[in-house]
């Protein structure tokens, strides 16, 4: 069955350290990839996405994810986090074009001043 | 604002009643998706539409959920006979196809957060 892990579930970091959140995914096929920002009560903000190509994808707010397929990775950086990058982070992967995601349980991120 | 809209953003009810949430898409999607969020968890698929025709249920959709997207535009999901279980946010996205029936990106709502008594 198709799943994703984000092995951390709450990662704690002090304003202008640098961030990166992981994301595996399990099965064969490589999926479209996809990290989504979500603030407390809210809906899901995509940040960005890889369908295919170059491997390094750069997004908004200064986020970048880097697709490692031997590692069936998609991990998320950010050279300095603001304290507005506080929020929980969520990896997603989908494999057909029907278009059904597959979701992590996500990591929370903390920003210390 | 053209993005995607639910209504309402928050429902209380008792066990036992019947809800009904409704998702607006972005106009000229024509794939809408339900999906659950519980506490401290990442959304699950529940069901998608392509147009009106619903192509796909989740096993987490039991017969007391039903969704219709009658004119291929807006979308609507009941729940029948509420439970405590039930209570989560339900979140909407919409997606354009792109030629060749490609997938794209989907488009999420603010969700609907059901808190059931």
């Amino acid at each position: 069955a198709q799943s994703v892990t984000q092995p951390d579930i709450h990662i704690t970091v002090s304003e202008g350290a640098s961030l990166e959140l992981r994301c595996n995914y399990s099965y064969g096929a490589t999926p479209y990839l996809f990290w989504y920002v979500q603030s407390p009560g809210q809906g899901l903000q995509l940040l960005l996405k890889y369908f295919s190509g170059d491997t390094l994808v750069q997004g908004i707010k200064g986020f970048e994810a880097e697709f490692k397929r031997s590692q069936s990775s998609f991990n998320l950086r950010k050279p300095s986090v603001h304290w507005s990058d506080a929020a929980e982070y969520f990896c997603a992967v989908v494999y057909t074009n029907a278009g059904k995601s597959t979701f992590g349980d996500g990591t929370t991120l903390t920003v210390k001043p | 604002d053209t993005g995607v809209s639910q209504n309402p953003r928050h429902k209380i009810t008792k066990r036992g009643q019947n809800v009904t949430f409704r998702c607006d898409p972005i106009s000229e999607h024509n794939r809408l998706y339900w999906y659950r969020q519980t506490l401290g968890q990442g959304p699950e698929f529940l069901t998608y539409f392509q147009n009106e025709a619903q192509l796909e249920k989740s096993r987490l959709l039991s017969d007391r959920f039903s969704a219709e997207r009658p004119k291929g535009s807006f979308s609507t999901l009941e729940i029948q006979r509420t439970e405590q279980g039930d209570s989560a946010m339900y979140l909407c996205a919409s997606s354009p196809t792109l030629a060749g029936g490609k997938y794209n990106e989907q488009f999420f709502g603010p969700g609907t957060r059901l808190t059931v008594l």
